[in-house]
């Protein structure tokens, strides 16, 4: 019973590709993620939707865009893939409101940029 | 400049040996989380701290917030090799359900 999932484990391609990731919680929850964890393992966050909406977009390049189709579902779509985007992203949900029950993650997704 | 820093970056010891790591900021938040993420996974959470100067145990692992809430330790006592990991502190400063996490230790127990 994986509370959040998330697709592939492991992604290699070539620069300048389009690829997607795709995530999905089990838990309820209204809030979901997308972190990125360098090569130091400093974990930033990316996006957060809440019900779909989105309401934390940091400062990242739009070549990388989110899609929430229901508050189980957040995908993450790249396009134009670069060297630089090599990472682990993780995915995550929450409850907003119930802070002290932390956030939940997926169990990433290698994305290696050849 | 990280609004977390944890310090030691990287610590390797004995099994049996106790540790303290820390998480520190010059802001004051109203809670602080500790995670930890082993290889492959992905973080997952150990304890939630609210109060100035609260103390929570959790078997072998013992987490401190400052009294100005500025900061908080994880001591960890007789390690062993699944205490093995990265460990995290987090906090929302802003209010926003924008959890930021530290900069991380990377703690290896050696059998």
């Amino acid at each position: 019973d994986t509370a959040v999932s998330q697709t592939p484990k492991y992604l290699v391609t070539q620069m300048g590709n389009d690829k997607s990731i795709k995530c999905e919680q089990n838990l309820g929850h209204d809030t979901m993620y997308w972190y990125k964890q360098d090569s130091k393992k400093f974990l930033k966050i990316m996006f957060s939707y809440n019900n779909k909406e989105l309401i934390i977009n940091e400062t990242v390049p739009n070549r990388f865009s989110p899609k929430s189709p229901d508050k189980a579902h957040l995908n993450l779509h790249i396009n134009s893939l670069e060297l630089g985007d090599s990472a682990v992203y993780f995915c995550a949900s929450s409850q907003v409101g119930r802070t002290g029950f932390g956030y939940t993650f997926g169990s990433g997704t290698r994305l290696t940029v050849v | 400049t990280q609004l977390l820093e944890q310090s030691p970056q990287f610590l390797s010891i004995q099994e049996g040996e106790n540790l303290t790591v820390y998480c520190n900021s010059s802001s004051v938040f109203s809670s602080l989380q500790w995670y930890r993420q082993e290889p492959g996974e992905g973080p997952v959470l150990l304890v939630t701290v609210v109060t100035g100067g609260e103390v929570k145990k959790l078997k072998r692992l013992t987490f401190q917030f400052g009294d100005a809430r500025k900061d908080s330790s994880l001591h960890i006592t007789a390690a062993q090799p699944g205490d093995t990991g990265l460990y995290l502190c987090a906090t929302t400063p802003f209010g926003n359900e924008k959890l930021t996490f530290g900069t991380g230790t990377r703690l290896t127990i050696i059998p």
